[in-house]
C-alpha cells in the first residue's frame, strides 16, 4: 500500500530564515503527483505546491520549493525567508490510482511548523 | 464561488445517536473524498466517490457509510455514534482531468461524540 512518511512532527525556525520540511513516500507506480497542503489555525487546508513525477523540475511557488528525489522516492518543502504567517501544520501528500481511476490522495502525519520572531 | 463546503460546522453528538455531514461542491468535480483527521494521524481516508451513484471505501471504513446521488453532493452517515468517532472531517473534491489534479477542501466539522 502507497504510504506518506512525515518524520518531523514539529519544527521551528526565526523569522526570515530558511527551513525545509521532510517526507518520504512509497510507491510502485511511476506516474503520480505529489502535494503539499498547509493548514493554519484555521482549520482550512490550503494548496501550497504541487509536483508532477514525470517531470524532473522542481517545482517552484514564490518563497516555497521542493527537492523532488524520485528514485529516493523522497519529497521535501523548502521555505524561504520564513514569515510569521507560515506558522501552521504542513501536510504532504501523494495521490495515487485507485478504484475505477479514481485519484485518492494519501496524506502524511504533518508537521507542526513554528515561525520565532 | 463557495467551492467546497461543509454542513454543519461543529456537532456533539451522545453516543448510539446517527447523523448525517454534508458536502456540497459548485466546480462540477467529479472526485470526492471524505477525510477524518486525529492528532497525529494526518488526514485518513474514509470514503470515496468518482461520480454520481458510485462510492467506494478508504482506509477506515468502518461506522461509516455513504452517499452521492447528486454529483454535487455527498454525504457521510453515521449510523450509531461512537466516542472513537470523535475527530475533525473534512470533504474534498477534484478533477478527473489530471491537468488540475489537487483536491479542494471545505472548512472542516468538529464531530464530538460522548
Amino acid at each position: 500500500a502507497q504510504t506518506v512518511t512525515q518524520s518531523q512532527p514539529e519544527m521551528s525556525v526565526q523569522e526570515a530564515e530558511t527551513v525545509t520540511l521532510s517526507c518520504t513516500y512509497d510507491t510502485s507506480e511511476s506516474d503520480y503527483y505529489l502535494f503539499w497542503y498547509k493548514q493554519p489555525p484555521s482549520r482550512q487546508m490550503i494548496l501550497v505546491i504541487r509536483q508532477e513525477a514525470y517531470k524532473q523540475q522542481n517545482a517552484t511557488e514564490n518563497r516555497f520549493s521542493v527537492n523532488f528525489q524520485k528514485a529516493a522516492k523522497s519529497f521535501s518543502l523548502k521555505i524561504s525567508d520564513s514569515q510569521l504567517g507560515d506558522a501552521a501544520m504542513y501536510f504532504c501528500a501523494y495521490r495515487f490510482p485507485g478504484i475505477q481511476g479514481a485519484q485518492k490522495l494519501v496524506f502524511g502525519q504533518g508537521t507542526r511548523l513554528t515561525i520565532n520572531p | 464561488n463557495a467551492g467546497v463546503t461543509q454542513t454543519p460546522k461543529f456537532r456533539v453528538l451522545k453516543t448510539g445517536q446517527s447523523m448525517t455531514l454534508l458536502c456540497a461542491q459548485d466546480m462540477n468535480h467529479e472526485y470526492m473524498y471524505w477525510y477524518r483527521q486525529d492528532p497525529g494521524m494526518g488526514l485518513r481516508l474514509i470514503h470515496y466517490s468518482v461520480g454520481e451513484g458510485t462510492t467506494a471505501k478508504g482506509e477506515v471504513p468502518d461506522g461509516y457509510n455513504v452517499s452521492r446521488l447528486k454529483k454535487q453532493n455527498f454525504l457521510l452517515g453515521l449510523e450509531s455514534a461512537a466516542p472513537s468517532q470523535t475527530s475533525v472531517y473534512f470533504c474534498a473534491s477534484s478533477y478527473l482531468d489530471s491537468g488540475l489534479p489537487e483536491a479542494f477542501f471545505g472548512q472542516g466539522t468538529r464531530l464530538t461524540v460522548v
